[in-house]
């Protein structure tokens, strides 16, 4: 079965560093690849997407992540990060093909110092 | 916004209760998802319905039921409610499958 690992549970950047969130995925095949962002009292929203060619992929509001095959990893970055990105930050892994069902991580809580 | 509507925001009830969630997918979408979203278990997923008929089926108790209208609105139906089903219930809608969209969630607490 596939499985999602955000190994950061919390991780605290001061406005205006660089940002790395890490995701890792166990699957057999190149799954498909989500980041989704959750704002206190929001539902999800997707940031970016991977299912296939170019592994560097540009999301909204600056984000980008690189998927690298040989690490099973998704991992999301921002070069320069503001007071209002402040929020939860989802992996998610879907089955290529077929029904799909992803798979979430348990979620990454980005905390913002000014 | 996603496009994806849920209501009620809000609902406080006392165990052994029932409730109904409701969500309006996006226009054009056919897929449903419901997902419980709680502090220990993190998003689980508990079911999928395609164009009124039930696809996939995840982590949901039996005590718990959905259902996909023909105007392809769903519910979620809860019912002998316990303390532990106190969570966030999120509603997400997709076209082709791969891309969900998420409703604003109802917040459920259970007294």
């Amino acid at each position: 079965a596939q499985s999602v690992t955000q190994p950061d549970i919390h991780i605290t950047v001061s406005e205006g560093a660089s940002l790395e969130l890490r995701c890792n995925y166990s699957y057999g095949a190149t799954p498909y690849l989500f980041w989704y962002v959750q704002s206190p009292g929001q539902g999800l929203q997707l940031l970016l997407k991977y299912f296939s060619g170019d592994t560097l992929v540009q999301g909204i509001k600056g984000f980008e992540a690189e998927f690298k095959r040989s690490q099973s990893s998704f991992n999301l970055r921002k070069p320069s990060v503001h007071w209002s990105d402040a929020a939860e930050y989802f992996c998610a892994v879907g089955l290529t093909g077929g029904s799909y069902i992803p798979t979430f991580g348990r979620g990454t809580s980005l905390i913002v110092h000014p | 916004d996603s496009g994806v509507t849920q209501t009620p925001k809000h609902l406080i009830t006392a165990t052994g209760q029932r409730v109904t969630l409701r969500c309006s997918p996006r226009s054009g979408d056919l897929s449903v998802y419901w997902y419980q979203q709680s502090l220990d278990q993190g998003l689980q997923f508990l079911i999928q319905y395609y164009n009124g008929e039930e696809r996939a089926k995840g982590n949901i108790l039996e005590r718990f039921s959905a259902q996909q209208f023909p105007d392809l609105h769903s519910e979620l139906n809860l019912s002998s409610l316990e303390l532990g089903d106190s969570a966030l219930y999120f509603c997400a809608s997709s076209r082709q499958g791969e891309e969900q969209f998420f409703g604003p969630g109802t917040r459920l607490t259970v007294l």
